[in-house]
């Protein structure tokens, strides 16, 4: 079993759509949590990241950590064909090793105009 | 202010050959890390430099080796290429080694393919 799990997708949404993505993970010592964008032939892009339970907003994008269900989600609101691209979600813990992301497999989202 | 950039971006090698990867971080940063991205994965932790010394390091066997140069720059180097190293491997710079939030700039990546 992965430490941390990703629909594969593909997820396929209108233009406009509310977009939910999630990530399951085991390991209960992840503290930091938090969402990248993939486009297709680029390096991943960080989105927003959470510390520990509760939400975070910015702009279209909604992050939030369930951590007593180690379970994190991540809310597109007015989905826009720009936002086409593999999303993957990501953790780490409070150590030395702080730029240890452990990744989810991704998500792969499209955006129909 | 230049963003991380990685050299070469495609390359094909074939089993039992070694490859050198290059990275640039960003500037200012004096953390670099590299990961593995397998065809439809997520990435993968492989190790981290900071002050020219490895200072964390995933599930990769010893013939995953690196460099950090004083300018911060680095290499990736594998040894005894197999099928399964095809990849794309990312580097990724940040301004402090033990940044827990997530803070990485990656690269675009260098494709691997292993024949």
């Amino acid at each position: 079993q992965k430490e941390v799990e990703q629909d594969p997708g593909p997820l396929s949404v209108p233009e406009g759509a509310i977009v939910s993505l999630n990530c399951t993970y085991s390991n209960s010592a992840f503290q930091y949590f938090m969402w990248y964008r993939q486009y297709s032939r680029k390096g991943p892009e960080l989105l927003m990241y959470t510390y520990s339970s509760g939400n975070k907003e910015d702009g279209r994008f909604t992050a939030q950590v369930d951590k007593s269900s180690k379970y994190i989600s991540l809310f597109i609101r007015d989905s826009q064909p720009s936002d086409s691209a593999t999303y993957l979600c990501a953790m780490s813990f409070t150590n030395n090793a702080g730029n240890m992301l452990t990744f989810g497999g991704g998500t792969r989202l499209m955006v129909k105009p | 202010e230049t963003g991380v950039t990685q050299s070469p971006t495609h390359l094909i090698k074939t089993r039992g050959q070694q490859v050198t990867l290059r990275c640039s971080s960003q500037s200012g940063h004096n953390t670099v890390s590299w990961y593995q991205q397998a065809l439809g994965q997520g990435p993968q932790f492989i190790f981290q430099y900071y002050r020219e010394e490895e200072n964390g390091r995933g599930n990769f066997p010893p013939r995953f080796s690196g460099l950090q140069f004083p300018n911060y720059s680095s290499e990736l180097n594998v040894n005894a290429l197999e099928l399964d190293d095809s990849a794309l491997y990312l580097c990724a710079s940040s301004p402090d080694p033990g940044l827990a939030t997530g803070e990485l700039f990656f690269g675009e990546g260098s494709r691997l393919t292993v024949l």
